[in-house]
């Protein structure tokens, strides 16, 4: 079956790199996303990474990618204020997408 | 912005009532799919229409029904509301072309409160 897991809840300081992580179990996947949502909002894309990629750079956003223990994560640099949401990891399979439950990030100064 | 996007924003209904949720699509977008996102959870995959048809479908029960229209716009129907379909209601459309098609933008989604 499908699954998507995600730590619960990430704290970082202003200007420290944050590091965001993500398993799945569908191997079969072609594209892994992540995505953004801020309170009281829809979810913004932010990247995707095809599965036969290891890594994607993206301004300060960096995606890593490890096919064989079905492990992905998103790192972003020099994470500001305005980076605190909760970020989703999605998997492709299919028709859908499925979500892991999201982790909450919160920057502090 | 995506070019998604969906009305009303915020709804309240009571238990046994019908509602319908809107959306629109970014023109050319053959592919929508709406979700259920229950607080404090990742959205949850209801079902997909693709050039005016069902695509496939999660596991929701059939009072959950769907319709797409040929100008890119969408509606989801939710029969009987129970209190647990209290949720954050989104709708996320895709290119349909061979290349990135199933990467989906999401709207702002309809807030639902079942009392």
């Amino acid at each position: 079956g499908e699954d998507v897991e995600q730590s619960l809840f990430l704290s970082v300081r202003e200007g420290d790199s944050s590091v965001i992580n993500c398993t799945y179990t569908d191997s079969s996947s072609t594209y892994l996303y992540w995505y953004k949502q801020e309170p009281g909002a829809g979810l913004q894309l932010l990247t995707y990474i095809f599965s036969n990629m290891d890594m994607k750079q993206d301004q300060r956003l960096t995606v890593l990618l490890n096919k064989k223990d079905k492990h992905l994560s998103l790192r972003i640099a020099d994470t500001q204020t305005g980076d605190s949401a909760i970020y989703f990891c999605a998997e492709s399979w299919t028709d859908k997408l499925i979500f892991g439950t999201g982790t909450r990030l919160q920057v502090f100064p | 912005e995506t070019g998604v996007t969906q009305s009303p924003t915020h709804l309240i209904k009571t238990r046994g009532q019908q509602v319908t949720l809107r959306c629109s699509s970014q023109s050319g977008h053959n592919t929508v799919s709406w979700y259920q996102q229950a607080l404090g959870q990742g959205p949850q995959f209801i079902f997909q229409y693709y050039r005016e048809e069902e695509n496939g479908r999660g596991n929701f029960p059939p009072r959950f029904s769907g319709l797409q229209f040929p100008n890119y716009s969408s509606e989801l129907n939710v029969n009987a509301l129970e209190l647990d379909d209290s949720a954050l209601y989104l709708c996320a459309s895709s290119p349909g072309l061979a290349e990135h098609q199933e990467t989906q933008y999401f709207g702002p989604g309809t807030r639902l409160l079942v009392l």
